[in-house]
């Protein structure tokens, strides 16, 4: 079973709609999450941090249930610029970074 | 306020040759991580660099060595090229402050033939 699994999608979907995808992963000792977003042959970057809380980021919103060892995105108002690939990142307790093989997002005019 | 920067940004290598990739951190930052990523594929870690030393290691064999400077710069080596080591390598920066808040560089996209 791989640590940080995604659905690689894509997802297509309409300008203005709504999307939410999921990452489970499996060490309930991990500790920080976060989503990094990459575009087509550039490198990722950070795209929000998830806190126990939530966090939300204007049409942002992630989630982390620990229970269920599961954190989500919610991007509101999808713009066509929003297309990419989603990267789900799980830190354990050490210096390494656990990386999902990510969800390709493909937003139609 | 430069980002990170690395190179080259595109390289061409035979099998069992030896390659040496560059990566200068984000300013202010200390902490230097490496990565491997397969076309599809999310990053994998390969080791981070901290105060010139190793300080944690993916599972990636003894051909992938690494350095760093006393100015945070650092390289990646990789020995006895493999076919399979065709892939995009990417230089992370950090700092202590925020060490999971991980700032890429472009890359480098190495194939070897």
């Amino acid at each position: 079973r791989k640590e940080v699994e995604q659905d690689p999608g894509p997802f297509n979907v309409p300008e203005g709609a709504t999307v939410a995808f999921n990452c489970t992963y499996s060490n309930s000792a991990s500790q920080s999450f976060f989503w990094y977003r990459q575009d087509c042959r550039k490198e990722p970057k950070l795209l929000m941090s998830v806190y126990s809380s939530g966090n939300e980021d204007g049409r942002f919103t992630a989630q982390l249930n620990r229970a269920s060892q599961y954190i989500s995105l919610l991007i509101r108002d999808s713009k066509l610029s929003d297309s990419a690939t989603y990267l789900c990142v799980v830190n354990e307790d050490n210096y390494q970074l656990i990386w999902g093989a990510g969800t390709k997002l493909i937003i139609k005019p | 306020d430069a980002g990170v920067t690395q190179s080259p940004t595109h390289l061409i290598k035979t099998r069992g040759q030896q390659v040496t990739l560059r990566c200068s951190p984000k300013s202010g930052h200390d902490t230097v991580s490496w990565y491997q990523q397969a076309l599809g594929q999310g990053p994998q870690f390969i080791f981070q660099y901290y105060e010139e030393e190793e300080r944690q290691r993916g599972n990636f064999p003894d051909r992938f060595s690494g350095h760093q400077f006393p100015n945070y710069s650092s390289e990646l080596n990789v020995n006895a090229l493999l076919l399979g080591d065709s892939a995009l390598y990417l230089c992370a920066s950090s700092s202590t402050q925020a060490p999971y808040e991980q700032y890429f560089g472009p890359g480098t996209r190495l194939t070897v033939t």
